[in-house]
């Protein structure tokens, strides 16, 4: 597995939810607890909004929260922002000891 | 504030080579591991290489073992890679990653907390 599994798109109006997942295999999040998610705006730095499925740094906005059943995580983000509008990508550590990111998917604020 | 910077990218003809910088502030650099992510063109992430505090340990993407190497320089708080036999799939953005302790406990980061803005490397020819 080169990738783990994202939406390409999900879109939603100001002040709704939306929840992105991410699918992987029992060899990463199915084993381990070391999920992350990280916000893309285009031409900006990857910015950490979740580590280790569920916990939030500093600093970032509790209208993100992460989880995991089985083998998919999920992020969700409640209270839709115009500023939300970004690319979002997950995170994996692997049993072939790698770091393994997601496809990517493009949140859409209508 | 926390900055990383990276320079150094540009155009690289295959099989020719390249070395990356990034200058960090803000933050003791020798108290962290640091890491290089890529992205290539329309695509996703992609973890290329791993170094702990004093160098010791070094880690790397099986895409890249064997031609990249990874070093740092904690009395000037810079990271570098080194990109040797570069070939046209290892045209991306260059990301590179503060990787805190707490990320730091296996053999590869399983989470970078402050990144780069990035640079581009081309290889075409």
């Amino acid at each position: 597995q080169s990738a783990l599994t994202q939406p390409a798109s999900v879109s939603g109006s100001p002040g709704q939810s939306i929840t992105i997942s991410c699918l992987g295999t029992i060899g990463d999040i199915g084993s381990y607890k070391f999920v992350a998610w990280y916000q893309v705006h285009p031409g900006e730095a990857p910015n950490l909004i979740i580590y280790d499925v569920d916990h939030r740094p500093s600093g970032v906005s509790d209208r993100f929260s992460g989880s995991k059943s089985g083998n998919t995580a999920s992020l969700t983000i409640s209270g839709l922002q115009p500023d939300d509008e970004a690319d979002y990508y997950c995170s994996s550590y692997t049993s072939r000891t790698t770091l393994l990111f997601g496809t990517g998917t493009r949140v859409t604020v209508l | 504030q926390v900055q990383l910077v990276e320079s150094g990218g540009g155009l690289v003809k295959p099989g020719g080579s390249l070395r990356l910088s990034c200058t960090v502030s803000g933050f003791t650099f020798s108290d962290y591991y640091m890491a290089w992510i890529r992205q290539a063109p329309g695509k996703g992430l992609e973890y290329i290489s791993f170094i702990s505090y004093s160098s010791s340990f070094t880690n790397y993407a099986h895409s890249v073992r064997g031609r990249f190497t990874i070093t740092r320089d904690n009395t000037n708080n810079s990271l570098y890679l080194q990109m040797d036999s570069l070939r046209a799939e290892d045209t991306a953005v260059y990301f590179c990653a503060r990787v805190p302790s707490q990320a730091a406990r296996m053999s590869v980061p399983t989470f970078c907390d402050r990144w780069g803005q990035g640079t581009l490397v081309t290889v075409s020819s």
